[in-house]
């Protein structure tokens, strides 16, 4: 199956500070980035999709300047959580998708993020 | 309110018994699939459907598609402690973004 990594896997940091996430498609190129979260005993609930090289579109009450989201490569994209509180802790989990797939998503490992 | 409803939430059995987890809603999809998570880890596809009334084979699952494309079931046989975790069923309803339903906590004890 297709490979994605996530890093950092966990991260733990101070209200007030700024985390990046990264994802990478190993194998493959995503012409298209879904980022969900997830909390704990709960599904996966999906913030933003982003293209490559265009704009995220976020869902309904999810804060486009809270969580950045930037998709510059077909193989790179970013989440940063901007300002982090602690009810931001959650499971960040990415889903790159690539183009002319029929409708099958490949799903990172997941960030654990802990806002002390 | 979630597109795709899931039930049961939870299910505990003994090693060996049967399980069936259903995944329901009014809205027709293109696909559906099932994941399944391990804590801490993100979900793994188990299987895609997307013919009404298909029936899908993987071992000890058996997963089915609704005739009408707006529900799915998965069977698992002789359950074992190895199938322990959370099933998740999701949804493409056309535009690319997948639903998820709330997923259920599978616990299969020795």
């Amino acid at each position: 199956g297709a490979v994605v990594s996530q890093h950092p896997s966990r991260v733990i940091c101070k209200s007030g500070t700024s985390v990046k996430i990264e994802c990478r498609s190993l194998d493959f190129q995503a012409t298209t980035m879904f980022w969900y979260r997830q909390f704990p005993k709960q599904s996966l609930m999906l913030m933003a999709t982003s293209n490559e090289g265009s704009k995220a579109t976020y869902e309904q009450g999810v804060e486009k300047d809270k969580f950045l989201i930037n998709h510059a490569s077909l193989t790179l994209s970013t989440l940063t959580v901007t300002s982090a509180h602690p009810e931001d802790s959650s499971f960040y989990i990415c889903s790159p998708r690539t183009s002319g797939s029929t409708d099958t998503q490949y799903f990172g490992p997941g960030t654990r993020l802990t806002v002390l | 309110t979630q597109l795709l409803e899931q039930s049961p939430q939870f299910l505990s059995i003994q090693e060996g018994e049967n399980l069936t987890v259903y995944c329901n809603s009014s809205s027709v999809f293109s696909s559906l699939q099932w994941y399944r998570q391990e804590p801490g880890e993100g979900p793994v596809l188990l299987v895609t459907v997307v013919t009404g009334g298909e029936v899908k084979k993987l071992k000890r699952l058996t997963f089915q598609f609704g005739d009408a494309r707006k529900d799915s079931s998965l069977h698992i046989t002789a359950a074992q402690p190895g199938d322990t975790g959370l099933y998740l069923c999701a949804g493409n309803a056309g535009d690319y973004k997948l639903s998820f339903g709330a997923g259920t906590t599978v616990t299969v004890r020795a």
